[in-house]
């Protein structure tokens, strides 16, 4: 069984298009996230949920906007597609680092391929 | 703060030599610290992680990692390189008490035949 799952892997899209992005997750996990990836394999935190509730925001775009129906589900959705949003973006998982007082490994899902054309 | 410097953009070895990839980080408190791999076109696995037991951590695939304090590092090494070893790696630190996990650069290990 996969732990974190994304759906799609990969994403081609104009410039101006909204699309989604979805990640699940089985492993009972309280906390998930948003990573973008750029070409240069730098990683970035978009986005993290805690039960439900979002808990950082790292000056991303409002043209993001993550929602987290329960706690097994983050989805991505952006608006109005720009050149600069193709990246690869991961979908990840932990316990709660701040309810246990020790930050716990994160498991990641394979990568969303999104491409603006 | 937090932040983490990955040494090394890229290192290249030998097949069946040792790997050394170098970490240093930044915590105000107590850190959690992450090696993760990513093979082409991949998703981030974890390799091994420290959580204040025992400093030298051992992890998948003959990887090992040192946390010294004194030099705020945490390099990760490999006695022998393998041809499948040839990936990008993360160094990633994280303090109790915060959801932020700080990701290193990275490094590329490109391993010769």
């Amino acid at each position: 069984d996969t732990a974190v799952s994304q759906t799609p892997k990969y994403l081609v899209t104009q410039m101006g298009n909204d699309k989604s992005i979805k990640c699940e997750q089985n492993l009972g996990h309280d906390t998930m996230y948003w990573y973008k990836q750029d070409s240069k394999k730098f990683l970035k935190i978009m986005f993290s949920y805690n039960n439900k509730e979002l808990i950082i925001n790292e000056t991303v775009p409002n043209r993001f906007s993550p929602k987290s129906p329960d706690k097994a589900h983050l989805n991505l959705h952006i608006n109005s597609l720009e050149l600069g949003d193709s990246a690869v973006y991961f979908c990840a998982s932990s316990q709660d680092a701040y309810a246990s007082g020790r930050a716990d490994t994160q498991y990641f899902g394979p990568g969303t391929r999104l491409t603006v054309l | 703060a937090q932040s983490v410097t990955q040494l090394d953009s890229h290192v290249s070895v030998s097949e069946g030599t040792p790997v050394l990839l170098r970490c240093n980080y930044s915590s105000s408190y107590s850190p959690s610290l992450f090696w993760y791999v990513q093979h082409p076109n991949k998703g981030l696995q974890l390799l091994l992680k420290y959580t204040s037991a025992a400093t030298l951590v051992k992890g998948i695939n003959g990887f090992e990692a040192e946390f010294k304090k004194s030099e705020t590092s945490f390099h990760l090494t490999k006695p022998s390189a393998h041809m499948s070893d040839a990936a990008e790696y993360f160094c990633v630190v994280s303090s109790s008490g915060t959801y932020k996990y700080i990701f290193g650069t990275g490094t590329r290990l490109k391993v010769l035949a």
